[in-house]
């Protein structure tokens, strides 16, 4: 297996909602990354989990809360965003956390907040 | 701190045309280098990888590119583009340290015209 999941591939939530964005890879690679991607701009890191353990959390509002119950799994908790946070929420993946191997994405969740 | 740019925002290439995509990067050492291809509402794709050795990369799709330290740069070509390469495409810079992620530049949007 090569890929990484994301699931849903796409998700309409009001400002009130609670909900989740899932990822998931059986490549044994060790680290893990939430990117945040706005139409015609290259991909923004908010997340990377090294070993299972939260290593960068790039100044990303608390109402994104990134999880990794285990080395194959990243879940991303979305609770009361905001309109301006719609957009292609990326997960990826590489062997070690040093970013040497280069990543390999998930084809995206497409999230709408109205 | 690691940075690259992309000076071309947009190129239209012809069908059939040869293909170059500029890259430039900034840092102390050699970096680790990479090209990725988005289409529209997909994850990223990686085409091909630099690390160290034989400047001349080749990539997926008959891509290749070619590392020029005295440059500093890492640019992408294609000897015949087809209308299926049209797409963005990122560069992105990675470093030899724990705690750190790959930075992507701003992107060239590819249009192919038949």
């Amino acid at each position: 297996d090569t890929e990484v999941t994301q699931t849903p591939k796409h998700l309409v939530m009001g400002m009130t909602n609670k909900k989740s964005l899932k990822c998931e890879q059986h490549m044994g690679h060790r680290a893990m990354y939430w990117y945040k991607q706005k139409a015609k701009k290259p991909p923004e890191l908010m997340f990377v989990y090294s070993y299972e353990k939260l290593s960068i959390n790039e100044s990303v509002p608390s109402r994104f809360s990134p999880e990794c119950p285990n080395s194959s799994l990243l879940n991303l908790h979305l609770h009361a965003l905001q309109p301006e946070d719609s957009a292609l929420y990326l997960c990826a993946s590489s062997q070690d956390p040093t970013a040497t191997y280069g990543y390999t994405f998930g084809s995206g969740t497409r999230l709408t907040v109205v | 701190a690691q940075s690259v740019t992309q000076p071309d925002i947009h190129i239209t290439v012809s069908e059939g045309a040869s293909l170059e995509l500029r890259c430039n990067y900034s840092y102390g050492a050699t970096p680790y280098l990479f090209w990725y291809v988005q289409s529209p509402g997909q994850g990223l794709q990686l085409l091909l990888k630099y690390f160290s050795g034989d400047t001349l990369v080749q990539g997926i799709k008959g891509f290749e590119a070619e590392f020029k330290r005295s440059q500093s740069s890492f640019n992408l070509r294609k000897p015949s583009v087809h209308w299926s390469d049209a797409a963005e495409y990122f560069c992105a810079v990675g470093v030899v340290q724990a705690g750190t992620a790959l930075i992507f530049g701003k992107g060239t949007t590819l249009s192919v015209s038949s």
